[in-house]
């Protein structure tokens, strides 16, 4: 079955202490991204990356690192959470071209920090 | 920049009566629209997308949608919603304009809440 898995579903943590999360497809795509899901605010991109070493910052990258060493796996890491990077975070993947494709999204990742 | 504007954050309708979700967006230059659906503790499922053609698009679940390029609009319609339709939806654009074709700008999101 196609699909992209995150992990953990839900974490809760506290200031500071590093965080990875997870981000896996099986569909072979090229194209990944992290975005975030706020009240109010609707979803907002992290990073994103086009293949395999080559990633580049969204709209609310502070905070964040990503890294891309395999096609099939995208972590987020936050390396010094605090507070305001609670949120819901949604891993995605697609083809990629000079077109638009179909975004292929993950269960989502309740984050909260305290 | 593109930006994406969702009219309501919340619509209460009852069930098999019509609703009408409405999306604006900034520019029509070059953009690709799309609706998703996310269901209570989900992930976010495609409904329906335009790429060109047609102006008239039909989704999944009895969900269509109508790009108007005059009124830069892509509202989401549905004759007879159901109780299951309750969800959060959400409109997003993508084009050379949002920051690349696999780049989703989206809107707030609108809660539609189905009641019996």
């Amino acid at each position: 079955e196609a699909q992209v898995t995150q992990n953990p579903r839900y974490l809760i943590t506290v200031t500071g202490k590093k965080l990875t999360v997870t981000c896996s497809q099986n569909m072979n795509h090229e194209y990944m991204s992290w975005y975030r899901q706020d009240p109010g605010l609707g979803l907002r991109q992290i990073y994103y990356s086009m293949n395999v070493e080559v990633t580049d910052k969204g709209d609310v990258p502070e905070g964040y690192k990503v890294s891309r060493k395999e096609k099939r796996n995208f972590p987020l890491i936050l390396e010094s959470p605090s507070p305001n990077q609670t949120s819901l975070y949604f891993c995605a993947s697609s083809l990629f071209g000079q077109t638009t494709y179909e975004q292929y999204f993950g269960p989502g990742t309740r984050l909260t920090v305290t | 920049a593109q930006s994406v504007t969702q009219l309501d954050s919340q619509v209460p309708v009852f069930e098999e009566a019509p609703v009408e979700l409405r999306c604006n967006y900034s520019s029509s230059v070059s953009v690709y629209l799309f609706w998703y659906v996310q269901y209570p503790n989900q992930g976010l499922q495609l409904l329906l997308k335009y790429l060109s053609g047609s102006t008239l698009v039909k989704g999944i679940n009895g969900f269509e949608a109508e790009f108007n390029k005059s009124q830069t609009s892509f509202h989401l319609r549905k004759p007879s919603v159901h109780i299951s339709d309750t969800a959060e939806y959400f409109c997003a654009v993508s084009g050379s304009l949002s920051g690349g074709y696999n780049k989703l700008i989206f809107g707030a999101g609108t809660r539609l809440a189905v009641h019996p």
